[in-house]
């Protein structure tokens, strides 16, 4: 089975500082897809990006990028030019690409990280 | 973007009495839908697979007659939580997975407390 961990429980960032947020996995398949989600105080789930394991290159949307680094299963995010809308608990997801089982799809989430941002 | 629309937002209701909360895809079809449950400042511990046309795939230790799931069409899944207790109350979260693109987009969850 696949695990997903987040050593850091919370973060604390100053505003337009850049701050990175670790998560490492364990699995056994090589083609899969790693997610990094933002959920803010109103509890909605928000997709801040995605990475394919067969793309070498880091995946960056906007402030956000990530560092995969497949051989350790490591995958790290790191926000730029901090926002006080960036604060929110973040997860790391994990989802397997085989295409095949009841379960295709389905997520395996992190502990998350509560980020807070100081102005 | 595609939509997810969960209802309600959230509920109150009685100890031993059942709620149904409600996952809707609302501008793609979803041949999968997922239930999550999560406690304040935790993780999202997924409790059920939703394959339209055929039984729910529950995860180990998740009670299938307490949390009944049903995926009658492929925009709507159903969780039903029966003879709700007062250990029931959290929040509850569906997700759907895209048909074409296989992206996931979660609802807005439903928060319920049984009193």
């Amino acid at each position: 089975a696949q695990t997903v961990t987040q050593s850091q429980p919370e973060m604390s960032v100053q505003e337009a500082e850049t701050v990175t947020l670790s998560c490492t996995y364990d699995t056994s398949e090589s083609d899969y897809y790693l997610f990094w989600y933002k959920q803010p105080p109103s509890r909605q789930m928000i997709l801040v990006i995605r990475q394919e394991a067969y793309k070498q290159q880091n995946a960056t949307e906007n402030r956000f990028s990530v560092n995969f680094q497949k051989a350790a299963k490591s995958f790290s995010l790191k926000i730029s030019d901090s926002q006080l809308g960036d604060a929110a608990m973040y997860f790391c997801a994990y989802r397997s690409g085989n295409a095949g089982g009841t379960s295709y799809g389905k997520l395996t989430f992190g502990q998350g990280t509560i980020l807070t941002v100081h102005p | 973007g595609a939509v997810v629309s969960q209802h309600p937002s959230w509920v109150i209701c009685k100890s031993g009495t059942s709620v149904k909360i409600e996952c809707r895809s609302l501008d793609f079809q979803a041949t999968t839908m997922f239930w999550y449950r999560q406690f304040p400042k935790q993780s999202l511990m997924l409790m059920a697979t939703s394959n339209e046309g055929s039984k729910a795939t529950y995860e180990q230790g998740v009670e299938k007659d307490k949390f009944l799931i049903n995926h009658a069409s492929l925009t709507l899944s159903t969780l039903t939580v029966t003879s709700a207790h007062p250990e029931d109350s959290s929040f509850y979260i569906c997700s759907a997975l895209h048909a074409m693109n296989t992206e996931a987009f979660f609802g807005q969850g439903t928060r319920l407390t049984v009193v």
